[in-house]
């Protein structure tokens, strides 16, 4: 099993563009999650979702959105980059309510 | 408003010695509590976790104190190693109305180093 991937590992983006991270899991997870970590600021959960077709927001959603077409990915887009969102990307996945959250590499973007 | 908080920042322990990390939380729903260890370039992986109804829990040479009167929670790494430097999370979930815990609250992260 590869568990949690991400794609792409880096990223380096101009102001104004457009891109999508891809989260795929391979453990038949219900539940999955993006988040982004900051200097200082520990993990903010941006959206997630429930199951496929779901979606929710999370703590820092703005500027994101999300979709998870299919159980095992959770898509997050940036349509129009900005300098504050230059971070460290995760994505996690849980089975359910038993709550252990699997994270996966991250991905690292700047937004120049 | 900061949910979790944290403390301290940053530690710096020497090999052998004990490492205590705190955190405190405001909101009584709260019913989950694990720990998160994080090293250089990877993503966090659960390290152990507690439910109030106990006041500890130890795994090998971790251990989570629980203070439920308190609202606060710690780590201790028993025998602290190099190999244990990373950053450490703590995390809190409280169930949402269907009953289901899934979303997490993160603290804002300790980096351990334990000198060799």
């Amino acid at each position: 099993n590869a568990g949690v991937t991400q794609t792409p590992k880096f990223r380096v983006l101009k102001t104004g563009q457009s891109m999508t991270l891809l989260c795929a899991q391979d453990m038949n997870h219900e539940y999955m999650y993006w988040y982004r970590q900051d200097p200082g600021m520990g993990l903010r959960l941006i959206h997630y979702s429930v199951g496929e077709g779901t979606t929710a927001k999370g703590e820092v959603p703005d500027g994101y959105n999300v979709s998870r077409l299919k159980k095992q990915n959770f898509l997050l887009g940036l349509e129009s980059a900005a300098p504050s969102q230059t971070s460290v990307y995760f994505c996690a996945s849980s089975r359910d309510s038993s709550m252990v959250q699997y994270f996966g590499p991250g991905t690292r973007l700047t937004v120049t | 408003q900061q949910q979790v908080k944290q403390s301290p920042q940053s530690l710096i322990v020497q090999k052998g010695g004990i490492s205590i990390i705190n955190c405190a939380y405001e909101n009584t729903a709260f019913d989950y509590f694990p720990w998160y260890q994080q090293f250089p370039g990877k993503g966090p992986a659960l390290l152990i976790a507690i439910r109030p109804d106990v006041s500890e829990k130890k795994e090998g040479r971790f251990t989570i104190s629980f203070n439920k009167s308190a609202k606060q929670f710690s780590l201790h790494i028993m025998d602290s190693q190099p190999g244990d430097s990373a950053t450490y999370f703590c995390a809190a979930s409280r169930p949402n109305s269907g009953g289901s815990n899934y979303k997490l609250t993160f603290g804002k992260g300790t980096l351990l180093t334990v000198n060799p």
